[in-house]
This record gives C-alpha cells, sequence and structure tokens, in this order.
C-alpha cells in the first residue's frame, strides 16, 4: 500500500524566498507523480506532472524533481509572492493500469509581504 | 474549455439521514473520480469510473456509500444513512484517460450534526 509524507507540514516565509517542499512515497513502483495547489474552500490544481522517467518537469517558477528510486519528489519554487499562499500537494500514482493517485497530507505554505 | 462542475456546494445534515451529491466531469474525459478530504488530510479516492464502469472501490464504505455513472457521463455519490465522521469535502475530478492529469470540479463540503 502506497504511504505518501510530506515535509514540512507548515511552512511561512517572506516574499522573494526561494522554498523546497518535500514529499516521499514507499512504493516506487510509479508511473508519474502529480503537484497540486489547493486555494482553502476550493478543489486541487494540477501544477506539475513528472513522469517516472523524467528527473525534472519546470513550469514557471516551479520545478519539480522526481527520484524514483529513492521514493522522493521535490518542489521548488523560486522568488516566492503572496499569491503562493496556498496548500501543496503531492500525488505518486501507481503503476497499474488504471492509476490511482495517492495524496500526502500537504505543505501548507504562507507568504507574507 | 468548461471544468468540472459538482453540486450543492455545501451541505448539512442530521446523522442518518441521507446525502447525494452530483458531478459533471469535463466533455469528453472517460475516467472520473470521487475523493474524500477530510480536514487537514489529503484526497482520498473512493471510487474510480472508466465511462460507466467502475475500476476501482476499494476505499468505498459500501455499507453506506454508493455511486453511478450513467452513460458514461455525469455521476452522483450518495451516502444513506449518513455518519457524524462522514464530514469531508467530496471532490470529483476528471481526467482524459486513467493515467493522465485529472481536473478537480470546487467539492462540495458535507457537515453531518
Amino acid at each position: 500500500k502506497q504511504e505518501v509524507t510530506q515535509i514540512p507540514a507548515a511552512l511561512s516565509v517572506p516574499e522573494g524566498e526561494n522554498l523546497v517542499l518535500n514529499c516521499s512515497f514507499t512504493d516506487s513502483a510509479i508511473y508519474n507523480l502529480q503537484w497540486f495547489r489547493q486555494d482553502p474552500g476550493k478543489g486541487l490544481t494540477s501544477l506539475l506532472l513528472i513522469q517516472s522517467s523524467q528527473r525534472e518537469q519546470t513550469s514557471g517558477r516551479l520545478n519539480a524533481s522526481l527520484d524514483k528510486s529513492s521514493g522522493r519528489s521535490t518542489l521548488y519554487i523560486a522568488a516566492s509572492q503572496p499569491g503562493d499562499s496556498a496548500t501543496y500537494l503531492c500525488a505518486p500514482r501507481s503503476g497499474t493500469s488504471y492509476g490511482k493517485l495517492t495524496f500526502g497530507q500537504g505543505t501548507i505554505l504562507t507568504v507574507h509581504p | 474549455e468548461a471544468g468540472v462542475a459538482q453540486s450543492p456546494r455545501y451541505k448539512i445534515i442530521e446523522k442518518r439521514q441521507s446525502v447525494a451529491f452530483w458531478c459533471n466531469p469535463i466533455s469528453g474525459h472517460a475516467t472520473l473520480y470521487w475523493y474524500q478530504q477530510i480536514l487537514g488530510q489529503g484526497p482520498k479516492l473512493l471510487i474510480q469510473f472508466q465511462n460507466n464502469g467502475v475500476v476501482d472501490d476499494s476505499q468505498l464504505p459500501k455499507d453506506r456509500f454508493s455511486a453511478e455513472r450513467l452513460k458514461g457521463v455525469d455521476s452522483t455519490l450518495k451516502i444513506q444513512p449518513a455518519k457524524l465522521e462522514d464530514s469531508a469535502v467530496y471532490l470529483c475530478a476528471s481526467s482524459p484517460m486513467s493515467q493522465e492529469t485529472q481536473y478537480f470540479g470546487p467539492g462540495t463540503r458535507l457537515l453531518v450534526l
């Protein structure tokens, strides 16, 4: 059974800092891994999807890395802004044909001006 | 492109009552998911449909929860009878196929008193 842990559980930083959010998972037989953002009272927004064969994926100020063999992924946020404040969730997708996502508990990020 | 639609957005019921949630996925998406998200946790998959067939319902409490996806489009999730521990946000998501990016609706926030 896949288990996903995200560290830290919460993070509060001043605007402009570069951040690293960590995700670890127990079953390395994954197909891909998604990072999501969730704003209070809203659904999830997909940020990045990184395939199991990839090492990195970038979108704007976001960069996700994946080390499948060690069961780790990181989300790097450059030059953080108050608008980045949200909960960030990682979700590895199983390698079975139906691709179940298993979510971590999330990292609550607060960026203050 | 219209996103995933869910209704109602909020629901308050007494324990032992029944409740139903509705989801309209993105047009053309074959795969539909229902998740339960308890406060402070990541979403947990309840059931996954591929077209109108169930491919994973291993975490669905089948004694009280049921779901259907008629004609492979809209879906309903029902709880009968509700318990206090069912208080959560119920998220619907869809994807073109099971291994691809999932798109989430805004969720239905359920409070059972």
